[in-house]
């Protein structure tokens, strides 16, 4: 079964709308969590990362007050997407790493969001 | 930072067939070597990884092959069929396993 969870599947709203995306880690305690960023036809890049207790730390590029992050548990991060606009529509995606580096990562479902 | 470049872009082979997909990684401290399937709309599944202490590794029709001292890593798919057209990432794994990904092959098996 699903070892991530991740809310909602698709949204779809208006310009200027903030969204709140979540990823649950169901199976084990998480003290890490990724959130990458993947546009139709592309591959998938990472924003941030997510830091149980701490803040995120985000790729070069990605803007911090645009793209808020919280991780205020060891099984819970969430992704929420400030005042969106066209351009933020994409299909975002967390993942729970398992502890050492040459480890496979287990992906949430995954979020569609499309801004009108 | 690492990077991962993948090729080909796209392959189309016939059924039956087998497919290859290359991948270099710029930095040697990665250690841990995924290949991901993805579908339209899907989260990418992971179908066959190999670290870097193994040169080789085989699951059924895929196998992953890496030379560390070249920095290189494929994935060999023998018996092609129907559904193995799809999406296929390559990625590397540095510290904490963070992965950067390669820019995908699309893959169609023609029946």
């Amino acid at each position: 079964g699903a070892v991530v969870s991740q809310h909602p599947s698709w949204v779809i709203c208006k310009s200027g709308t903030s969204v709140k995306i979540e990823c649950r880690s169901l199976d084990f305690q998480a003290t890490t969590m990724f959130w990458y960023r993947q546009f139709p036809k592309q591959s998938l890049m990472l924003m941030a990362t997510s830091n149980e207790g701490s803040k995120a730390t985000y790729e070069q590029g990605v803007e911090k007050d645009k793209f808020l992050i919280n991780h205020a548990s060891l099984t819970l991060s969430t992704l929420t997407v400030t005042s969106a606009h066209p351009e933020d529509s994409s299909f975002y995606i967390c993942s729970v790493p398992r502890e050492g580096s040459n480890q496979p990562q287990h992906f949430g479902d995954g979020t569609r969001l499309s801004i009108l | 930072g690492e990077n991962v470049e993948q090729h080909p872009s796209t392959l189309s082979v016939q059924e039956g067939d087998s497919a290859v997909i290359k991948c270099t990684y710029s930095d040697s401290a990665s250690n841990y070597f995924p290949w991901y399937k993805q579908e339209l709309g899907k989260r990418p599944q992971l179908i066959i990884d190999i670290r870097s202490n193994v040169g080789e590794k085989k699951d059924q029709r895929i196998a992953v092959t890496l030379n560390k001292t070249a920095k290189h890593f494929s994935l060999h798919i023998t018996e092609t069929q129907p559904e193995d057209s799809a999406v296929y990432f390559c990625a590397a794994n540095t510290n904490a396993g963070k992965s950067t990904f390669g820019d995908g092959t699309t893959l169609t098996v023609k029946p």
